[in-house]
Formats: structure tokens, sequence, C-alpha cells
């Protein structure tokens, strides 16, 4: 089956680390971009950062630059999103999404939430 | 950065009627435009890509064009499913990918 499934969300206190992973299944992992993705409460989609196939290209929002880090085990089909400093701001839900050729995404998760408390 | 603007923020249509949502990109990126449907609780599902290629398995009744700064999403007929947020988003210049605010499509 093609999915994405992520996993280690939760409440952390501000100023606090919390690792995100994302499992992939049912299609050429190795082979593909990848992006994480948030929506925070009551508002809209937000780009995080992206990973290119092979892990040797990383991008990441002005807003999280510095703090995250994104990073994928091919071997494992396995991408990570690994958060310091948190902010209450970073409070939202992550989707791991999946990246066609044109840079889009085809293929999400259905996110897991990360909540940010004082 | 390119910023992505949608209109309306919300619209009211009945089941069986059109709608038509609007997206506009501060300068033009060509057809680099996707289409998504976020229903909550759910993962966003990739709509329109190119700005008008429907994505695998997508309903016919779902339809995108433009191509510059303005484009469009369609729906015909709306059926109960077709109840979501739908937002646009540009990849022609990046980082960072930008999205639009959304259009909540609620029924009348």
């Amino acid at each position: 089956q093609v999915q994405l499934v992520e996993s280690g969300g939760g409440v952390v206190q501000s100023g606090r680390s919390l690792r995100l992973s994302c499992a992939a299944s049912g299609f050429n992992f190795s082979s593909y971009t990848m992006f994480w993705v948030r929506q925070a409460p009551g508002k809209g989609l937000e780009w995080v950062s992206l990973i290119s196939y092979n892990g040797r290209n990383t991008y990441y929002a002005d807003s999280v630059r510095g703090r995250f880090a994104i990073a994928r085990d091919n071997s494992d089909h396995t991408l990570s999103l690994q958060m310091h400093s948190l902010r209450i701001d970073d409070t939202a839900i992550y989707f791991c999404v999946k990246a066609a050729r044109g840079l889009f995404g085809d293929l999400w998760g259905q996110g897991a939430l990360v909540t940010v408390s004082s | 950065e390119i910023v992505m603007t949608q209109s309306p923020a919300t619209l009211s249509v009945s089941p069986g009627d059109r709608a038509t949502l609007s997206c506009w990109a501060s300068q033009s990126i060509g057809i680099n435009l996707a289409w998504y449907q976020h229903k909550p609780g759910q993962a966003p599902r990739l709509l329109i890509y190119g700005a008008s290629m429907r994505a695998t398995g997508i309903p016919g009744r779902f339809s995108g064009s433009g191509s510059g700064t303005e484009f469009i999403l369609t729906i015909n007929s709306l059926q109960s499913e077709d109840f979501a947020v739908y937002y646009c988003q540009q990849y022609m210049n990046w980082p960072p990918f930008t999205f639009g605010p959304g259009t909540k499509v609620d029924i009348k």
C-alpha cells in the first residue's frame, strides 16, 4: 500500500527538542524528493523543509532554519525532522509529503500533532 | 518570495451546483501550480498539477485553468464529499514553496 505514516508528535515545552519520523511504503522511496509541511491551528499550509532524493540537498523555511534538521534513511525508507529550540508558534500538525517530479506533493501522510507549551 | 492569494475565503454552494475558486500569484509562475483538497483530520489530497492536469484518480468534475498569475479551480456538480478546504501552491520559484490561504467550500 502506497502510504506515509508520521510518528513522534506530542506535547513538549518551549525550548526543548522533538524528532518526527515518517515511514514510507509502497513506492521507491529513494527516488523521490520529500517535504515536511505544517498546519498551525486554524491556519493554512506552510512548507517547512525539503530534502533531495539522495539526501545531499536540504532547504528550509526562514521560520525554522537553524533550528530544524531534515534527514532521510533510504535503506530504511524513513524521513525525519529533528526540531530544536521549539517555540509556541511551532505548534502544528506536521505532514510528511512525497514530491512528484515537478516538486508538488502527490502523496501526503495523515500528519503528526506537535504542541509546544510554555 | 512569491505570495499566493485565494478568493473567496469561504464559498457556500448547494450540492449539484458549480464552484469556482480563484488563486493569484504575486508574479508569473507559468503553469507551476497545484491544487489540493483538505478535509479536517485527513491527509491533503493532490487534485491538479501543472495548473490543469488532473492527478491520478481525481474525478472529471474537477478542472483547473490559468497561467502566469491567475488560476481557477472549477468543481462541477458538487458532491457531498467535495465540501472541504482547497489550497493552491506554486512550485516555480523556491525556496520557499508557497501556498495560498485556502478557500473553504461549505454547504449552502
